[in-house]
């Protein structure tokens, strides 16, 4: 079974503190995601990767940034914490293929509060 | 601009009682079409993938259909475990991006 694992399932910060959120997966996949989702809006994509070193903005990525030193692991920085920012972060990770099979597989999320 | 919507946003059921999920969409260049199933505090979970239209897929009490400008997600004899939200999802690009809908709220009841 693909595991994705979130460092945190809950986190509270203070307006423009410097938070780090991990994800790890453990099946060798190339692809890996980050999401926040707000209720009504679904899930929105903020940043994303298909190699080490190698990211794309996503439709929000304002006010975050993505590290992605190792092909396992994958993490969003959120530079100066803001009340906005307050959501449910999902990470997810799938397989790079040509075709269309492209299934992405979550981690549990971590719900950030920041205050 | 590609887009997923999803409905009704919310359904109550009683045990038993059938019915069906509808996620209409609009993108250019359908390279899949996924549902997803989310419990309250956790991740989605995958269920189905469907590829063209006319493709139906089950797994146990659900059904997904596909046509080529929606598709319809079956819940066949509901029990109180199928309560969750139902995520539906398109991909337009070959990088595995996802569009989202906002999902529909199941809650069945016994």
């Amino acid at each position: 079974d693909v595991k994705v694992t979130q460092s945190s399932r809950y986190l509270v910060k203070r307006t423009g503190e410097k938070v780090f959120l991990e994800c790890v997966q453990d099946m060798d996949h190339e692809n890996m995601f980050w999401y926040r989702q707000d209720p009504g809006l679904g899930l929105r994509l903020i940043y994303f990767s298909y190699d080490v070193k190698m990211k794309e903005k996503g439709d929000i990525p304002e006010g975050y940034s993505v590290s992605r030193e190792k092909k396992e692991r994958f993490s969003l920085i959120l530079e100066s914490a803001s009340t906005n920012q307050t959501s449910m972060y999902l990470c997810a990770s799938s397989d790079l293929t040509g075709t269309a099979l492209n299934i992405q597989y979550f981690g549990a999320g971590t719900r950030l509060s920041v205050l | 601009e590609d887009q997923v919507t999803q409905s009704p946003e919310a359904l109550r059921l009683q045990e038993g009682e059938s019915s069906s999920l509808n996620c209409s969409y609009t993108v250019s260049g359908l390279r899949g079409l996924f549902w997803y199933r989310q419990d309250p505090g956790k991740g989605p979970e995958f269920l189905f993938t469907l590829y063209s239209a006319g493709e139906e897929k089950e797994k146990e009490r659900l059904k997904a259909t596909l046509t080529k400008k929606e598709s319809f997600l079956h819940i066949t004899a509901p029990k109180p475990e199928d309560s969750a939200t139902y995520l539906c999802a398109v991909q337009a690009d070959s990088w595995g991006k996802l569009q989202f809908g906002a999902g529909t709220q199941v809650v069945v009841t016994p």
